[in-house]
C-alpha cells in the first residue's frame, strides 16, 4: 500500500467545517483512498472513500486532486461527537481488502 | 443486524495464562479481521480470513498467537501463553466485497491486561 501522510492533530469549532487533508503522493492507478474515523473507546468506523471523482455521503464529503497526490476529508458542519481520529488509507481493492492504518488525524471538535 | 459482536469485552488475566476472544461477524461477510492495538504501535492487522480461510497471517507477531475460523459465523483469537507485552485492545472487524468496496465493520474490541 502507498503511504500516507496526515497532520498528527487539528482542532476545529463546533458548527465549523472541518477539512483534514492527507498526502499520498505515491498513490498507483488502481489504489483508492478510505478513510475510517474512531472516536475514543470504540473501534474504527468507516467514512467514504474515492477512485478519483469527489465523493459524498451523509457522513462527509472527500476531495481528491486531480493528480490524486492529496485529498481532503470535509465534514461540513462539525460537532463535539465527530472529535476523534481519522485515519487516511490507501488500498488497492485487489489487495484482499487489507487496511493499514497509520497514525491518524486527531481531530478536537471545540464549543 | 447487531453488528461485530465481541467477548469478553474486557480481560484480565496473568502471565502465562491462556487467553481466547472471541469474535461473531455480521451475518453474510465473507471476510474477517483480526486487528490489535497499542499507543506504540497503533493499529496493526494480525490476520484475516477468506470463507473461513486464513489468507493472510503476517502479522500474527509469534506463534503464542494462533486464530481459527471454524465457520462463517464465529473466530477465535488464541493467545498462549500470555505475557505483558500482549496487553492491548484487540479489533475484529468484517467485510463483504472486495471488488469497488472495503468498507470493513468492526466489533467494539477486547481490552486485554496481561499482569
Amino acid at each position: 500500500d502507498a503511504k500516507t501522510t496526515q497532520p498528527p492533530s487539528m482542532d476545529c469549532a463546533e458548527g465549523r467545517a472541518a477539512n483534514l487533508p492527507c498526502n499520498h503522493s505515491t498513490i498507483s492507478g488502481n489504489e483508492y483512498v478510505y478513510w475510517y474515523r474512531q472516536i475514543h473507546s470504540q473501534g474504527p468506523q468507516y467514512i467514504i472513500h474515492g477512485l478519483k471523482n469527489n465523493e459524498t455521503n451523509e457522513m462527509a464529503s472527500l476531495i481528491i486532486t486531480e493528480d490524486r497526490k492529496s485529498s481532503t476529508l470535509i465534514l461540513p458542519h462539525a460537532t463535539l461527537r465527530d472529535t476523534a481520529v481519522y485515519y487516511c488509507i490507501v488500498t488497492n481493492n485487489n489487495a484482499g481488502n487489507m487496511l493499514t492504518f497509520g497514525g491518524g488525524t486527531r481531530l478536537m471538535v471545540k464549543p | 443486524d447487531a453488528g461485530v459482536i465481541q467477548s469478553p469485552r474486557h480481560e484480565v488475566t496473568e502471565m502465562g495464562q491462556e487467553v481466547t476472544l472471541r469474535c461473531k461477524p455480521i451475518s453474510g461477510h465473507d471476510y474477517l479481521f483480526w486487528y490489535r492495538q497499542t499507543m506504540m504501535r497503533g493499529l496493526e492487522l494480525l490476520i484475516y480470513f477468506n470463507n473461513n480461510v486464513p489468507i493472510d497471517d503476517s502479522g500474527m507477531p509469534e506463534d503464542r498467537f494462533s486464530a481459527k475460523m471454524p465457520n462463517a459465523s464465529f473466530s477465535t483469537l488464541k493467545i498462549q501463553p500470555s505475557e505483558p507485552r500482549d496487553s492491548a485492545v484487540y479489533f475484529c472487524a468484517s467485510s463483504y466485497r472486495v471488488w469497488l468496496d472495503n468498507e470493513q465493520f468492526f466489533g467494539p474490541g477486547t481490552r486485554l491486561t496481561v499482569l
